[in-house]
């Protein structure tokens, strides 16, 4: 079974500041997305890697893939309050095994 | 406007009594997914509908059961609810059955067992 870590597990910052999030596996995956969920609500899309070394940005949000395609990064500028939930890692396999395996999440709150 | 919705939002149902969740969409998707996701955990994949295809989790216990009759619809039947089954149940869908395909997820069912 793949395992992906993430962390931190909690995140506490100021409106304004920069920070950065980590999802760690010793496995490969062809792909890896990222969502996010806010309080009562479903996970939502922000983005999937596809390529090793790939970085894509999402206006504030810039997401970096691994080289070897075992661990990815989240890193946003300039939080804002509305940034605040919960920041799900999802990867898979590939392949015949098109599961995603998800992280536990990083909660980040960002206080105004 | 909501393209995979779950009801009811919350559900409160007393031990041992039968309770089902149900999910619609309106993406035309052919894959459907339940999970389950306790507080702090990550969600866990309970089983999905492949169109009429259905593929249970090796894991997943017995008392969970799944029905689809249509594209639109798909159900998540729990037998005899036991406490440990308390959780947030999450319905996605995703157009084919890929890594790379990105799932919808619906709001949740937040379910509570007396």
């Amino acid at each position: 079974t793949q395992l992906l870590e993430q962390s931190p597990q909690f995140l506490s910052i100021q409106e304004g500041e920069n920070l950065t999030v980590y999802c760690n596996s010793s496995s490969v995956f062809s792909s890896l997305q990222w969502y996010r969920q806010e309080p009562g609500e479903g996970p939502v899309l922000l983005v999937t890697v596809v390529t090793g070394g790939e970085v894509k940005k999402l206006k504030r949000l810039t997401f970096q893939f691994g080289d070897a395609r075992k661990d990815s990064s989240l890193h946003i500028t300039a939080a804002q309050p509305g940034d605040t939930g919960l920041y799900l890692c999802a990867g898979a396999e590939g392949g015949s095994n098109y599961k995603l395996t998800f992280g536990k999440g990083t909660l980040l709150t960002v206080n105004p | 406007d909501a393209m995979v919705i779950q009801n009811p939002r919350y559900q409160v149902t007393q031990f041992g009594k039968p309770v089902t969740l149900s999910c619609s969409q309106t993406l035309n998707h052919n894959v459907m997914y339940w999970y389950q996701q306790k507080s702090s955990q990550a969600p866990k994949l309970l089983f999905h509908y492949y169109d009429k295809d259905f593929n249970n989790e090796a894991d997943t216990p017995d008392n969970f059961q799944s029905r689809r009759p249509n594209t639109s619809f798909c159900f998540l039947d729990i037998r005899s609810p036991g406490l440990g089954d308390a959780a947030m149940y999450l319905c996605a869908t995703s157009r084919h059955r890929a890594g790379n395909q990105p799932q919808h997820f619906g709001d949740g069912t937040r379910l509570s067992i007396l």
